[in-house]
């Protein structure tokens, strides 16, 4: 059973500029979930995608979207990034339902 | 919206010593999640509960769901040095997207 992947590991952007951050789901799971977790905080929602479609947002601006595929992995795409945008991004994998996230070690991105 | 509250934030014990962490929430649930994160890593699934009352096992981990379904615990037996990390739980309800997560309670085990 392959686990979630995420890449790449770390990411230094400057504030103002885009970044991509990819996700390649557990086998078996349809579902993908991105947080956004602070230095010394618990991961917080962004959104989920299920059947490429997002069925679900928590409290983050347009700034931020995601993609789905059919093969069930999925990017994170932020915009005009700023320097709060620092913090390590988590993406997790289920099969939907009330069934447990399963999570990458994430992407450290740092804003500069 | 809907929040967890972790206590206590940190803990340092002992080798050996045994652990107890909870959550509260002024929410319910349907489901409660135990996971523990180590530096570097991604949180990893300790235990999940899916009914008010069950009590569920991983090893020496054990957690409970609380009845009125707006709390768990988490108790750690006999710890040990590899037990040091963040545990975080979290909670789900059924046919929701969200799954919400504490603060996070930092164990620190000396040998």
């Amino acid at each position: 059973e392959t686990g979630v992947t995420q890449s790449p590991t770390h990411l230094i952007k400057t504030r103002g500029q885009q970044v991509t951050l990819r996700c390649s789901s557990q086998s078996g799971h349809n579902t993908v979930s991105w947080y956004q977790q602070a230095l010394g905080q618990g991961p917080q929602f962004i959104f989920q995608y299920y059947r490429e479609e997002e069925n679900g947002r928590g409290n983050f601006p347009p700034r931020f979207s995601g993609l789905q595929f059919p093969n069930y992995s999925s990017e994170l795409n932020v915009n005009a990034l700023e320097l709060d945008d620092s913090a390590l991004y988590l993406c997790a994998s289920s099969s939907g339902g009330n069934s447990p996230l399963h999570f990458g070690n994430g992407t450290r991105l740092t804003v500069t | 919206g809907q929040q967890l509250n972790q206590s206590p934030q940190s803990m340092f014990i002992q080798e050996g010593e045994d652990v107890s962490m909870n959550c509260t929430s002024s929410s319910i649930f349907n489901t409660w999640l135990w996971y523990k994160q180590d530096p570097g890593e991604g949180p990893v699934l300790l235990i999940a509960l899916y009914k008010a009352g069950e009590l569920t096992s991983n090893g020496r981990l054990t957690a409970q769901f609380g009845i009125t379904r707006k709390d768990s615990f988490l108790n750690i037996s006999a710890s040990i040095p590899s037990d040091v990390g963040i545990y975080f739980c979290a909670g789900l309800n059924t046919g929701g997207f969200k799954t919400i997560f504490g603060a996070g309670t930092r164990l620190f085990v000396k040998a």
